[in-house]
């Protein structure tokens, strides 16, 4: 069953604007990694947070963190019509498993 | 970063057919590679978790004779649909994970496999 539930399913913004997507899961993790994949190709590793951390950043990507909550978000800021592709949270347990993932759709 | 490649990127077969998808650590050793399976605009389903030199772990539902998995050295894994049907039709695509490392998967390009 899949561990990570992302909040939108689908997101469309405006270039510039800034993008917010969640994710939660229901077991304790080791880390938690979000992926980017473009229609119809692999998918690129874009961060990874452990578990004890709260915040991380690159470039204009921010992730948060809450172990207590079981959520974490990602938020690209500027966004650009590059950013347009689906976002998949993964948690690393006992195995890597993936969330359902918010396709995310820059507006030009 | 790590790269991995994954053969075929696109294959199409008839059905009672056989498919053979490897997919390969180019600059790394993976002594653990993971396979999984999407269905279009859905998520990655985790199939089975192959480990270098041992038996591969499947996942709940997975047919282990469906889908035959080798992991035959550090740096190759194959995934073999065997008598393919056209509902295996799907998006195969492999992870590698780097020996030592923090966790991070680095992906295949994926394989398109469409069964007539």
């Amino acid at each position: 069953s899949q561990q990570g539930e992302e909040d939108p399913q689908a997101l469309s913004i405006q270039e510039g604007e800034n993008a917010t997507m969640n994710c939660s899961y229901k077991t304790s993790i080791n880390n938690l990694q979000w992926y980017r994949q473009n229609s119809g190709r692999g998918l690129v590793h874009l961060i990874l947070i452990r578990s004890n951390e709260r915040e991380k950043h690159s470039g204009r990507l921010r992730v948060t963190l809450d172990t207590s909550k079981k959520s974490s978000s990602l938020l690209i800021t500027a966004s650009r019509a590059a950013d347009t592709a689906s976002y998949f949270c993964a948690t690393y347990g006992d195995k890597i498993i993936f969330g359902k993932g918010t396709r995310l759709h820059i507006l030009p | 970063g790590a790269v991995v490649s994954q053969h075929p990127s696109r294959v199409i077969c008839k059905s009672g057919t056989s498919v053979k998808i490897e997919c390969r650590s180019l600059d790394f050793q993976a002594t653990t590679m993971f396979w999984y399976r999407q269905f279009p605009k859905k998520s990655l389903m985790l199939m089975a978790t192959s480990n270098e030199g041992s038996k591969a772990t499947y996942e709940q539902g997975v047919e282990k004779d469906k889908f035959l998995i080798n992991h035959a050295s550090l740096t190759l894994s194959t995934l073999t649909v065997t008598s393919a049907h056209p509902e295996d039709s799907s998006f195969y695509i492999c992870s590698a994970r780097v020996r030592g490392g923090t966790g991070e998967l680095f992906f295949g390009e994926g394989s398109r496999l469409t069964v007539l």
